[in-house]
């Protein structure tokens, strides 16, 4: 998983409930993201971040944000949980930008909101 | 609206029964096109990229192929580990490189 780990693996949660997921990376790569993944929805991005303290949105970032303090964390928060918002959660990590960057991903979150 | 779209979205293959899939898509000024292989329970797992029309790679029993329009992942005399989905992506057009448009993925069964 390229050096990728998220945590935890599994959570169930209770509606309006905060929640936090954790990416941790070892490559020290500047750019990372959080994607969710739905049946009949493909993966579709959240927020990413281009470096320490610089977040993007991302085509479904409502009712999410994101912080990193240092380049190998990026915490993904809910603020509070809707059953809408389970889901698997991905994060990736890219070295640049461009299209000769692949993005690597990691293991996943699934995420259930009763 | 930028859109990738992939299809069959499920294909069941004899070990040794060649096929392909398709990812077509609707971006114009294609910047490139991403190929992933997703097992089940884990993060998918980047297998190529495509930079321009006529473009070909090959890594084992997969090639892609790229045209104006759309991408074909041909698999030849697959086993039953190239089992998985199968998902493209696409940079959307004008907008960030990085900021991907997936497309739904092919199931992708093959028996023994």
């Amino acid at each position: 998983d390229a050096g990728i780990t998220q945590s935890p693996r599994h959570k169930v949660t209770e509606t309006g409930t905060p929640v936090t997921l954790r990416c941790h990376q070892t490559e020290n790569h500047r750019y990372m993201y959080w994607y969710r993944q739905d049946p009949g929805h493909g993966l579709r991005l959240i927020h990413y971040s281009y470096g320490v303290k610089d977040t993007d949105k991302g085509e479904v970032s409502d009712g999410y944000s994101v912080s990193r303090s240092k380049t190998e964390d990026f915490l993904l928060t809910l603020e509070s949980a809707t059953s809408s918002q389970t889901s698997v959660y991905f994060c990736a990590i890219s070295a640049g930008t461009s299209v000769g960057y692949e993005q690597y991903f990691g293991p996943g979150t699934r995420l259930t909101v009763t | 609206e930028d859109q990738v779209t992939q299809s069959p979205e499920a294909l069941r293959l004899q070990e040794g029964e060649s096929s392909s899939l398709n990812c077509s898509y609707t971006v114009s000024g294609l910047r490139g096109l991403f190929w992933y292989r997703q097992d089940p329970g884990k993060g998918p797992e980047f297998l190529f990229t495509l930079y321009s029309a006529g473009e070909e790679k090959e890594k084992e029993r997969l090639k892609a192929t790229l045209t104006k329009k759309e991408s074909f992942l041909h698999i030849t005399a697959p086993k039953p580990e190239d089992s998985a989905t199968y998902l493209c992506a696409v940079p959307p057009r004008g907008g960030a490189t990085n900021k991907l448009i997936f497309g739904t993925g092919t199931l992708l069964a093959v028996q023994p």
